[in-house]
């Protein structure tokens, strides 16, 4: 049984590019969360989607950034136009049903931003 | 005041110490608990759920108590393999409401 699946696992863009982080979650898991990690900071909080739902977006950026998860296929991150800094790395997790227990991780993608 | 807040450390233990961790939350409807393990930026692990009544898995224990709003996490015995940062975690636990992570505490057992 495949983990949470992130790709890719480095991405490098030069500011002002588009940069589009893929998370496909376990199998039978239908909720996925977007957690973004600065250099010494903590997890922050991003989105939370369920199939073809945004149901918390309160820690999605104003401008620029978007989120999907459609009824086919992985779960997309995109980041417009980046900045230094966006530069970090970004988690994506899944679990089962509602609620955030036991939130399993995928292994990141590290966006560099040039 | 941050929701979740941990001291960053790092604490420096030798191998075979014992070593304490809290984490303080300041939502009084805060209702699950975690601690995770991080290892050089690599994805957060689950180490173990909190409980009300304290839980305890090998040589890691962890507290919860609820009137000062803080959980902890003891190591006994350290190993060099228990080098990394710890993050607490806590949810409201109603429906679709997220995980909130501390910034983590780091820690370093040296032979």
């Amino acid at each position: 049984n495949a983990g949470v699946m992130q790709n890719p696992r480095h991405l490098v863009r030069r500011r002002g590019q588009e940069a589009r982080l893929r998370c496909s979650p376990m199998k039978g898991h239908s909720h996925v969360y977007w957690y973004r990690q600065l250099p010494e900071e903590g997890l922050k909080f991003m989105v939370y989607l369920q199939k073809e739902n945004i149901i918390d977006e309160s820690g999605m950026p104003k401008e620029r950034f978007s989120a999907e998860f459609p009824k086919e296929g992985p779960s997309i991150l995109r980041i417009q136009q980046v900045v230094r800094g966006d530069s970090a790395a970004y988690f994506c997790a899944s679990s089962p049903g509602r609620g955030s227990e036991k939130l399993f991780f995928g292994s990141g993608t590290q966006l560099s931003v040039l | 005041r941050k929701e979740v807040e941990q001291d960053p450390g790092p604490f420096n233990v030798p191998e075979g110490a014992t070593v304490a961790f809290n984490c303080t939350y300041s939502n009084s409807a805060s209702q699950s608990f975690f601690w995770y393990r991080q290892d050089c930026r690599k994805e957060p692990k689950l180490l173990m759920s909190v409980y009300s009544s304290g839980n305890e898995d090998g040589r890691f224990t962890a507290q919860l108590n609820r009137a000062s709003q803080y959980i902890s996490l003891l190591i006994r015995d350290s190993k060099l393999s228990d080098s990394a940062t710890y993050l607490c975690a806590v949810t409201r636990g109603s429906s679709g409401d997220k995980l909130t992570f501390g910034t983590g505490t780091r820690l370093a057992v040296r032979p």
